[in-house]
């Protein structure tokens, strides 16, 4: 699975978008660009993924640059339940379902 | 409809002793994933068991194992433990076997070894 790499803190005013870069230039073109986040002392939470079209659910927008070689996560109206590490990962699928891996991911923090 | 529970929370155990965590997933899911996860490493996968078989397995040494019984809850045991195995041991269940983008994870057991 390929390699990404996430800045290691951001910060956020509560009300205004976070937007969550991350890249992954190795990326295979069968591999998705997953996201998900952990809350202090709770386990890690699926957000959004995609392949190559930007996607967007209820929680989360991901826009994928057209080479595919980064991504970003809009949280489009920070909260301070929003405070958490987020994590991106590129996955394939076939024999790598259900092996997630994350790395360090960002630590976003959203101030009042 | 219950999360993902996970039991014990906490653990303390000293080295060369075992230790075994237990899973509940949600109602209904077949698929119960292991997960260990430190500051250093990060989240690394354990294994994978659906429908009472291992489907995947990580690169972890064999003193880590695990089983899967007819109701879905899953254990998973650490034999002879080391100070490396220290870490937060998460639980993740899906209703399809490696459905990660549908995986609920539980709280996860903090295991600490002295």
């Amino acid at each position: 699975d390929a390699k990404t790499t996430q800045p290691p803190s951001m910060d956020c005013a509560e009300g205004r978008a976070a937007n969550l870069p991350c890249n992954h230039s190795t990326i295979s073109g069968n591999e998705y660009v997953y996201w998900y986040r952990q809350i202090h002392s709770q386990g890690p939470q699926y957000i959004i993924h995609g392949l190559k079209n930007n996607e967007t659910n209820e929680m989360a927008s991901l826009i994928i640059t057209e080479d595919r070689k980064s991504s970003t996560l809009i949280l489009p109206h920070a909260t301070l339940r929003d405070t958490a590490v987020y994590y991106c990962i590129v996955f394939a699928g076939g024999t790598s379902y259900g092996k997630l891996t994350f790395g360090q991911g960002t630590i976003l923090t959203v101030h009042p | 409809k219950a999360g993902v529970t996970q039991t014990p929370r906490y653990l303390i155990k000293t080295r060369g002793q075992q230790v075994t965590l237990s899973c509940s997933p949600i109602s209904g899911h077949r698929s119960v994933s292991w997960y260990q996860q430190t500051p250093g490493q990060g989240l690394q996968f354990l294994f994978e068991y659906f429908s009472e078989t291992q489907r995947n397995k990580g690169n972890f040494p064999g003193r880590f194992s695990g089983r899967q019984f007819s109701n879905s809850r899953s254990e998973m045991n650490v034999s002879t433990l080391e100070l490396g195995d220290s870490a937060l041991y998460l639980c993740a269940s899906s209703y399809l076997a490696g459905a990660v983008n549908e995986q609920f994870f539980g709280p996860g057991t903090r295991l600490t070894v002295l």
